[in-house]
C-alpha cells in the first residue's frame, strides 16, 4: 500500500514562527502537492513539485515555501506564522507511470493552529 | 478562471436508496474527472476516474458519467449504507497531474 505520511496530526505554534510541516511518500512518485483545507473554501492548492528541486506555485501560495531535496520528502515552510494561516494542511503524491488513473494519495493531514 | 461546483449543502438519503451527487465546471476542458470520498478528519481517498471519451464508468455500487458538452458530471451510489455517508469531491486532472478540487457534497446515510 502507498503511504503517505505527514510528521504531525495537530500542531500550535505562535504568531510569527516558522513552521515546518513535513511529508514523506514511499512509492516512489514523483509528484508531491501541498494543499490547505477550510470549511467552505475546500481544498486549495498552496505547491506543488514535479520531481527533486523542482517547484511550481499553485492558487494560493503567498506565505508559504516548500523544499524537495530529495525525492520522497516534500516540505512546507510557513515563513513568518499567522492567523489565517490556521487551517488543515494535506499532503499527496501521484506517479508519473504508474496509476493510469491519476490518483492522489493523501497525508492524514495536520491541523495547524496558529494563535 | 476554472470553477467548479458541487451542491455544498448536505444531502439526506434514505438507506437502501440511490444518491445521486452533481458536479458542475466552467473555463475548463479536462481530460479526465474524478471523485474522491473524504471523512471526517482524514485525507480524501480516490474512488473513480473517468476519460473525456468514457460516457460511464461502474465500480461495484459506484456510477460516473460524464458529459463534456454539458461539462457535468453525475456520481451515484446505488443501495447507500450508512457508511457510505461521507463527504465527496469531484476533481478534473490537468498537467503535472495537478488537480482541481470542488469544495464537496456531505452525504448522510439515513438508517
Amino acid at each position: 500500500d502507498v503511504k503517505v505520511t505527514q510528521s504531525s496530526r495537530y500542531l500550535v505554534k505562535r504568531t510569527g514562527e516558522k513552521v515546518f510541516l513535513e511529508c514523506v511518500q514511499d512509492m516512489d512518485h514523483e509528484n508531491m502537492f501541498w494543499y490547505r483545507q477550510d470549511p467552505g473554501l475546500g481544498l486549495r492548492l498552496i505547491y506543488f513539485s514535479y520531481d527533486v528541486k523542482m517547484k511550481e506555485k499553485g492558487d494560493i501560495p503567498e506565505g508559504y515555501s516548500v523544499s524537495r531535496e530529495k525525492k520522497e520528502r516534500f516540505s512546507l515552510i510557513l515563513e513568518s506564522a499567522s492567523t489565517n494561516q490556521t487551517s488543515m494542511y494535506l499532503c499527496a503524491s501521484v506517479g508519473w507511470t504508474e496509476s493510469p488513473s491519476y490518483e492522489q494519495y493523501f497525508g492524514p493531514g495536520t491541523r495547524l493552529t496558529v494563535t | 478562471s476554472q470553477k467548479i461546483e458541487q451542491n455544498s449543502e448536505a444531502l439526506n438519503i434514505q438507506e437502501g436508496k440511490t444518491a445521486t451527487l452533481t458536479c458542475n465546471y466552467t473555463n475548463y476542458s479536462p481530460a479526465y474527472l474524478q471523485w474522491y470520498r473524504q471523512d471526517p478528519g482524514r485525507g480524501p481517498v480516490f474512488l473513480l476516474l473517468i476519460r473525456e471519451n468514457e460516457k460511464e464508468k461502474r465500480k461495484e455500487r459506484l456510477k460516473v458519467t460524464f458529459d463534456t458538452t454539458l461539462k457535468q458530471s453525475l456520481f451515484h451510489i446505488t443501495a447507500s449504507q450508512p457508511a457510505d455517508s461521507a463527504t465527496y469531491l469531484c476533481a478534473l486532472v490537468g498537467g503535472y497531474q495537478k488537480v482541481t478540487f470542488g469544495i464537496g457534497t456531505k452525504l448522510q446515510v439515513i438508517p
